[in-house]
């Protein structure tokens, strides 16, 4: 069964540009998460997806924004880009919740470097 | 959702059994007890995941006292490929959101 994959894997932008991040969860999982990892602050949670509702969502302005469609694949955004949004952005599809109790699988992520 | 906390980090040499062990006072009735694996510039990797006493894998064991304030993750016998940032998660059923803290930076030398 094929694992998470994210699309692209590496991206280059401007301040101030806006970028879409693309996530297929793995085949049959019904849950997306969105995390960012920084070398400061580390692994954080943006929100989690489950068919197609936002259904928690972390501690980020609202230039992050995300949606899920109905296949389950799930999209990110982020607009208005500033240095800081340099980061690691990892995707993890679970079965059935994004929650602590379901095993996350998380993606290889999309590194996003912010000049 | 409980706080937990780990080692900043720890070294070992290949074979050796390793222990990091994971603190959360404030765990709820509720709560599992998670730990991931993450290599560098890769996602990370779920290992194994408890409630009380003892659980055994194929790639760890997981101890947790009958009070549930702290936990221990075992590997035994690690490799150079053991290598990683190891994460402890407390949580509960499908609601809660997985909060990773700091984690411990495993260094296994050969």
């Amino acid at each position: 069964k094929a694992g998470v994959t994210q699309t692209p894997r590496y991206l280059i932008k401007t301040r101030g540009q806006q970028v879409t991040l693309s996530c297929s969860p793995i085949s049959g999982h019904r849950s997306v998460s969105w995390y960012q990892q920084t070398p400061g602050q580390g692994l954080q949670f943006l929100f989690e997806y489950f068919s197609e509702t936002q259904r928690n969502k972390g501690n980020f302005p609202g230039r992050f924004s995300g949606r899920q469609f109905s296949n389950s694949r799930s999209e990110m955004n982020v607009s208005t880009l500033e240095l800081g949004d340099s980061a690691l952005y990892l995707c993890a599809s679970s079965l059935t919740s994004g929650g602590a109790t379901d095993t996350q699988y998380f993606g290889p992520g999309t590194r996003l470097t912010v000049l | 959702l409980a706080k937990t906390t780990q080692p900043i980090s720890m070294d070992s040499y290949e074979g050796q059994e390793v222990n990091i062990t994971c603190s959360h006072n404030n765990i709820a009735t509720n709560d599992y007890i998670t730990w991931y694996q993450q290599f560098p510039s890769q996602g990370p990797r779920f290992i194994i995941q408890g409630y009380k006493t003892k659980v055994t894998n194929e790639v760890a064991s997981l101890f947790i006292p009958a009070d549930r304030k702290s936990s221990t993750l075992s590997l035994p016998r690690v490799s150079l490929s053991d290598t990683a940032v190891y994460y402890c998660l407390v949580g509960a059923n499908n609601t809660d959101k997985l909060i990773f803290g700091t984690g411990t930076r495993l260094q296994v030398f050969p």
